[in-house]
């Protein structure tokens, strides 16, 4: 089945480590994008990437950061720099804005909790 | 400026009720896109409908419907006949057709249906 896979579940991080979440998709789609959820909060985009070796900073980028070394693949980088990490953080992917019927699906999403 | 506003932050029904959840958003583009999604419990967001600003009529899916009124910018969703799986936060969202193509989120609507 096509779809988007996240790992891990939940994501335990101590203070000064850098973590790196997964982020998968075998829907062929060329654009992925990285958000972030808090309690009673809508989501927040981090990162977009809308083709293979690019990528863009999002509204709260700082602290991140991310790759885009495979279509099929975006992981994000939660680095020291990020002070205050603990949220819910969806990855989502699409084709190519622009295309007149991108619709974004979402992953299953990680859960990152600092110790 | 582009928002979405969810006015309502959490709503309870009976089992059968019909509820209407509210989203209205601002943005100066003349071609634009809104969608709902779910989140279950689980977490992963939902893909449940997307209308583009030129296509103002009305669409059912089963118990679901939505009522897009440009005139007032309001996507609004109903839930006919609700059930206890339909428990979930529902979001709102707006994606601009100019500029990065990013999704605006609204903060999203609790819905509890109790039995």
């Amino acid at each position: 089945d096509g779809g988007i896979t996240q790992s891990p579940k939940y994501l335990f991080r101590k203070e000064g480590q850098n973590v790196t979440l997964s982020c998968e998709q075998n829907l062929n789609h060329d654009a992925m994008y990285w958000y972030r959820q808090d309690p009673g909060q809508g989501l927040r985009l981090i990162y977009y990437s809308q083709i293979v070796n690019d990528f863009q900073k999002g509204d709260i980028a700082e602290g991140y950061s991310v790759s885009r070394e495979k279509k099929e693949s975006f992981p994000l980088t939660v680095t020291s720099a990020q002070k205050n990490p603990t949220a819910f953080y969806l990855c989502a992917s699409s084709i190519v804005p622009g295309q007149g019927k991108e619709t974004q699906y979402f992953g299953p999403g990680t859960r990152l909790l600092v110790l | 400026a582009q928002k979405v506003t969810q006015a309502q932050t959490e709503i309870s029904v009976v089992e059968k009720e019909d509820v209407t959840l509210d989203c209205v958003y601002e943005t100066r583009d003349t071609t634009y896109y809104l969608f709902w999604y779910k989140q279950p419990p689980s977490g992963e967001l939902v893909f449940l409908i997307r209308r583009n600003s030129f296509d103002e009529q009305n669409e059912i899916s089963g118990r679901y419907s939505w009522n897009f009124q440009k005139s007032t910018s309001s996507f609004n969703f109903t839930i006919t006949a609700s059930q206890v799986v339909d428990s979930a936060v529902y979001f709102c969202a707006l994606r601009s057709t100019s500029g990065t193509y990013k999704y605006i989120f609204g903060t999203g609507t609790r819905l509890k249906v109790l039995a």
